[in-house]
């Protein structure tokens, strides 16, 4: 059964804290990418990688790390230098030969 | 990046049609016109992609004028399901193919 798949669902953190979300596919997809959705909002980008071993900022990468070190994993760190950490994560794939990309199921940080 | 405007928000009954309409007046040659359905606290899910004219498939109908500054989604005979945020996206054809998403429109259907 193919897909994304991003842990844990919910996470709780202490300011001050890095954080490390994971994502998984076992789609074969090269592209991977990082949005963040605050409340009422659209996704908005944080990272993303086009081929293991490359990766690069997208719109809000500040406080944000990630890696790529496996085509089927990217994962993302959220570092204390991230000064609103609170938010819904979203990572997805895309086949590069197709347009769609498939999201996982996100997972909600919360930091106190 | 063309920018997109679509109405907030949207209120329907089951089994009605409906027809949310996104404004991307600064389109450009190369762009798709993409929309994607997000259900709350889950990931988007892609729902159609056109480029001019109709295009249809099991879900929806996806309708551009000739001048392709505009599209509208057509949603068929809804139902309590189809309570969703819709959003629509123009992306190019190039490029890092990240999808840039506004707020979209919050659709709850009624029984």
């Amino acid at each position: 059964d193919g897909g994304i798949t991003q842990s844990p669902k919910y996470l709780f953190r202490k300011e001050g804290q890095n954080v490390t979300l994971s994502c998984e596919q076992n789609l074969n997809h090269d592209a991977m990418y990082w949005y963040r959705q605050d409340p009422g909002q659209g996704l908005r980008l944080i990272y993303y990688s086009q081929i293991v071993n490359d990766f690069q900022k997208g719109d809000i990468a500040e406080g944000y790390s990630v890696s790529r070190e496996k085509k089927e994993s990217f994962p993302l760190t959220v570092t204390s230098a991230q000064k609103n950490p609170t938010a819904f994560y979203l990572c997805a794939s895309r086949d590069p030969g197709q347009d769609e990309q498939y999201f996982g199921p996100g997972t909600r940080l919360t930091v106190t | 990046l063309a920018k997109t405007t679509q109405p907030i928000s949207m209120d329907s009954y089951e089994g009605q049609e409906v027809n949310i309409t996104c404004s991307h007046n600064n389109i450009a040659t190369n762009d798709y016109i993409t929309w994607y359905q997000q259900f709350p606290s889950q990931g988007p899910r892609f729902i159609i992609q056109g480029y001019k004219t109709k295009v249809t498939n099991e879900v929806a109908s996806l309708f551009i004028p000739a001048d392709r500054k505009s599209s509208t989604l057509s949603l068929p005979r809804v139902s309590l399901s189809d309570t969703a945020v819709y959003y629509c996206l123009v992306r190019g054809a190039s490029g890092r193919r990240a999808l840039t998403f506004g707020s979209g429109t919050r659709l709850q259907v009624q029984p």
